[in-house]
């Protein structure tokens, strides 16, 4: 069964202080692996997707890697603006474009 | 990206009656779905809904439950019927596709139609 799990469910930072959220998965084979961010009251917000193992992305404060197994979401000098739940989700081949979503890690970035 | 909204963003439901969302997109677009993500939890897929074809259910959703509707590129709906309370949740639309503006299997979310079921 295509699995995903993220780590850790809450994640309480100091304004600078910098920090990776994990996202574990074990699919029959992976199509690609989405990050999105979810601010309450909203839908998910896109911010990378990782095809390959070895692929790293950037966009500001946050970067993206990929190994055979895990995902890493790392946020460098967070602020509080960053404050979020970040969603994690795979896409498997002959599964139609079905996301399949890990339970998100609450971020909480404190001044 | 492309835009997308939904109709209504809330709304407050006696058991027993049927809701019917909207969801629209800013451009045409290959691939739509419907999640629902129940209070504090992660999103599940509902179903998968492409234009001139029945939408594809998953496991656990049935289409007397949750019939979608996709008249054409840009436009689908979803219908919550008979509603319970445990029909209580944030339903969302998703595209996919190249025409989304992003790359080839990206998808990209509508802001969400909250639903609370009395």
């Amino acid at each position: 069964e295509d699995q995903v799990t993220q780590s850790p469910e809450a994640l309480r930072l100091q304004e600078g202080e910098s920090s990776s959220l994990n996202c574990s998965y074990t699919v029959s084979g992976l199509r690609g692996l989405f990050w999105y961010r979810q601010d309450p009251g909203k839908g998910p917000e896109f911010l990378f997707t990782l095809y390959s193992a070895g692929e790293e992305k950037e966009k500001e404060r946050l970067k993206a890697t990929l190994t055979k197994k895990e995902s890493f979401l790392h946020i460098t000098a967070p602020k509080p603006e960053d404050s979020a739940t970040y969603l994690c989700a795979v896409q498997v081949y002959n599964q139609g474009g079905k996301l399949i979503f890990g339970q998100g890690t609450e971020l909480s970035v404190k001044p | 990206s492309a835009v997308i909204s939904q109709k209504p963003s809330r709304d407050i439901c006696q058991r027993g009656t049927s809701l019917t969302i909207q969801c629209q997109v800013d451009s045409q677009v290959t691939m739509m779905f419907w999640y629902r993500q129940q209070p504090g939890q992660s999103l599940t897929l509902i179903a998968t809904a492409n234009q001139g074809s029945e939408a594809t259910y998953e496991s656990g959703f049935v289409i007397d439950k949750f019939p979608i509707s996709r008249p054409n590129l840009t436009f689908s709906t979803l219908t919550v019927s008979n509603m319970s309370p445990e029909d209580s949740s944030i339903y969302l639309c998703s595209v996919e596709g190249y025409l989304a503006g992003g790359g080839n299997n990206e998808q990209f979310f509508g802001p969400g139609t909250r639903l609370t079921v009395l």
